[in-house]
């Protein structure tokens, strides 16, 4: 069964730290990793997508590692601020099925 | 990437009705998904919506629940049968060429059955 594990599932921070989330995958037939932005009652907004092939992918101040080998991938948030606060999910795009898995998300909470 | 517009946002329907969720892209799409979010959940797949065809669902839903239309690259639509309060949840559509391009998300629809 393919599965992905998000840890933590909550974190909060103070203003202006960097922090990383985690992500990791079972399935090594993966084309790539997709980072999502959910706030509370919407809908996903794409940060970052990582193709197998590629080891990292920068916007802004988020930068997102993926190796493959070790089924990892995090997401590094640099100098967050309160607007962060999200819920933040990962998802592979699987090389059998066509399909993203998802993991059950980080929500995050960055106080001012 | 594309656009999508998914209608309605939000509704409050009561249990035994039935809610049409709609999803409209501004440009043709190979790739259309339906996804469930349960209150505190991630995201579960439903059905992929294929063109001209009846959808593709997975284990657990039934088209006679989740009735889904695709008449064209650019629309969608999923119905929510015979709701009931475990119906409550946010819907949202999909969209991509294919999965090594990512996919896109509509805003989703938070729906509520009392």
């Amino acid at each position: 069964k393919q599965e992905v594990t998000q840890i933590p599932a909550a974190l909060s921070v103070p203003e202006g730290e960097n922090l990383v989330l985690n992500c990791s995958f079972t399935d090594s037939a993966i084309y790539n990793l997709q980072w999502f932005r959910q706030d509370p009652g919407k809908g996903l907004t794409s940060l970052l997508l990582i193709q197998s092939s590629q080891r990292e992918q920068t916007s802004g101040r988020l930068n997102a590692s993926l190796d493959k080998s070790s089924g990892r991938s995090t997401l590094y948030i640099a100098a967050s601020q309160p607007g962060d606060s999200a819920t933040y999910l990962c998802a592979f795009g699987s090389g059998n099925t066509g399909k993203l898995i998802f993991g059950q998300g980080t929500t995050l909470q960055v106080k001012p | 990437s594309a656009v999508i517009s998914q209608k309605p946002s939000r509704d409050i329907c009561q249990r035994g009705t039935s809610l049409t969720i709609q999803c409209q892209v501004d440009s043709q799409v190979t790739m259309m998904f339906w996804y469930r979010q349960q209150p505190g959940q991630s995201l579960t797949l439903i059905a992929t919506a294929n063109q001209g065809s009846e959808a593709t669902y997975e284990s657990g839903f039934v088209i006679d629940k989740f009735p889904i239309s695709r008449p064209n690259l650019t629309f969608s639509t999923l119905t929510v049968s015979n709701m009931s309060p475990e119906d409550s949840s946010i819907y949202l559509c999909s969209v991509g060429k294919e999965v090594i391009y990512g996919y896109t998300f509509g805003s989703g629809t938070r729906l509520t059955v009392v």
